[in-house]
């Protein structure tokens, strides 16, 4: 299994500034994920990030507002831009295992925002 | 209707009861079963992988499906406190299909 670790953990900010989460897996991997969690609800993927090609994002989740990188094998981040209130949520890097974990997703421990 | 149905409950029991999580699902390609276990303030973590049809167990964990029936369960036994958390069902087809999660389902053990 991958271990995934976030940064920040958690973070306060002021509406319209922007913030970058940073996510690190300590094996490589091909495929990784970034999703958010609103309180009390399930997980909805944002886009899904391969190294060395651009983000692909799902319906209602835009490039502009949500820019991704993914440098190399290990490492991802996603910037919250623009921030407003409707922004307060989890996002959650997650991976897609290798070898004998294929096809198994796995998660960083998230990141908690709140948007003031 | 959604591809993957899940009860959120929440779902109470007393500690050292069986649990019984279920979800259903409408796409027949799904062929790979996954539940996971999210801790308040945690991110998910990964309790039970299955590959199409049957049972695995682990501990006081087994999960089932039955795709005849497009249904999964997770069982846990001998429930304890420390199982208080969201479970969520998420499931997947082969051929670059993405993961779809249930909504999960809070269970509460009560001592």
């Amino acid at each position: 299994s991958a271990v995934i670790s976030q940064k920040p953990s958690r973070d306060i900010c002021q509406r319209g500034t922007s913030l970058t989460i940073q996510c690190q897996v300590d094996s490589q991997v091909t495929m990784m994920f970034w999703y958010r969690q609103q309180p009390g609800q399930s997980l909805t993927l944002i886009a899904t990030a391969n190294q060395g090609s651009e983000a692909t994002y799902e319906s209602g989740f835009v490039i502009d507002k949500f820019p991704i990188s993914r440098p190399n094998l290990t490492f991802s981040t996603l910037t919250v831009s623009n921030m407003s209130p409707e922004d307060s949520s989890i996002y959650l890097c997650s991976v897609e295992g290798t070898g004998e974990h294929y096809n198994e997703q796995f998660f960083g421990p998230g990141t908690r925002l709140t948007v003031l | 209707q959604k591809e993957v149905e899940q009860d959120p409950g929440p779902l109470s029991v007393p500690e050292g009861a069986i649990v019984s999580l279920n979800c259903t699902y409408s796409n027949s390609a799904f062929q790979y079963f996954m539940w996971y276990r999210q801790y308040s303030r945690k991110g998910p973590e990964l309790l039970m992988y299955t590959y199409s049809s049957g049972n695995k167990e682990d501990g006081r964990f087994t999960a089932q499906v039955d795709k005849s029936s497009k249904y999964i369960s997770l069982f846990i036994r001998d429930s304890q406190p420390s199982d208080s958390a969201t479970y969520l069902c998420a499931m997947k087809g082969t051929g670059g299909f993405k993961t779809i999660f249930g909504a999960g389902t809070r269970l509460f053990v009560k001592a």
